[in-house]
């Protein structure tokens, strides 16, 4: 089975400050690992994943995150952020088969402010 | 192209009634699977397809829920004797294969009064 925790359910950032957004998860098995955003009034949406090779992983507007195994993180960060980016964020996580569904964090709402 | 579409958007039924939401996948998607979420939480798995049939519902609550995607592409959740307690928004996900991307579709809302 597997479990992970965003213990953030909110996090207020000033626009252009940098954030970053926390994801640990448990797991017994190698896992691919994910994180998803849901826009105001919009479908979740893939962000960026992590399947193997390079730990650190990139999304076209600016976010980054690094799996770390050690630790069991997958932390996102953005180095400024922007009004746009007021969102949801779900990380999320599933075994290397495949089989299982994503396992999903309860989310963490970024809010920008001015 | 097109996404993954879900049918209605929002369904409001009375507690003990029956219902079924739909999910039309993207083309050439094998995968589809069921997701739940409630207020304040993310998505919790139900079910997933891959072709017809149903490779893993250790996700469904209980036996009063149920899917079906008899021809490989479109699927049918069908929740019997809703519960307010099954108010919720239900999400729909399609991928290429099992171990490739989730792509979701918008959503229904169910509430049950």
């Amino acid at each position: 089975a597997q479990s992970v925790t965003q213990l953030d359910s909110q996090v207020p950032v000033f626009e252009e400050a940098p954030v970053e957004l926390r994801c640990n998860y448990s797991s017994s098995v190698s896992v691919y690992l994910f994180w998803y955003v849901q826009y105001p009034n919009q479908g979740l949406q893939l962000l960026l994943k992590y399947l193997s090779g390079s730990t650190l992983v990139e999304s076209i507007n600016g976010f980054e995150a690094e799996f770390n195994k050690s630790q069991t993180s997958f932390h996102l960060r953005k180095p400024s952020v922007h009004i746009s980016d007021t969102a949801e964020y779900f990380c999320a996580v599933s075994d290397w088969g495949g089989a299982d569904g994503l396992t999903f964090g309860k989310g963490t709402h970024l809010i920008i402010q001015p | 192209g097109a996404g993954v579409s879900q049918t209605p958007s929002n369904k409001v039924t009375e507690k003990g009634k029956y219902v079924e939401l739909r999910c039309d996948p993207i083309s050439g998607h094998t995968a589809l699977y069921w997701y739940r979420q409630s207020l304040g939480q993310g998505p919790e798995f139900l079910i997933y397809f891959q072709g017809t049939g149903a490779a893993d519902d250790s996700g469904l609550p209980n036996d009063r829920f149920f899917a079906v995607r008899p021809e490989g592409s479109v699927s049918t959740l069908k929740i019997q004797r809703t519960e307010r307690g099954d108010s919720a928004m239900y999400l729909c996900a399609s991928s290429l294969s099992n171990t490739d991307t989730q792509y979701f579709g918008p959503g229904t809302r169910l509430t049950v009064l």
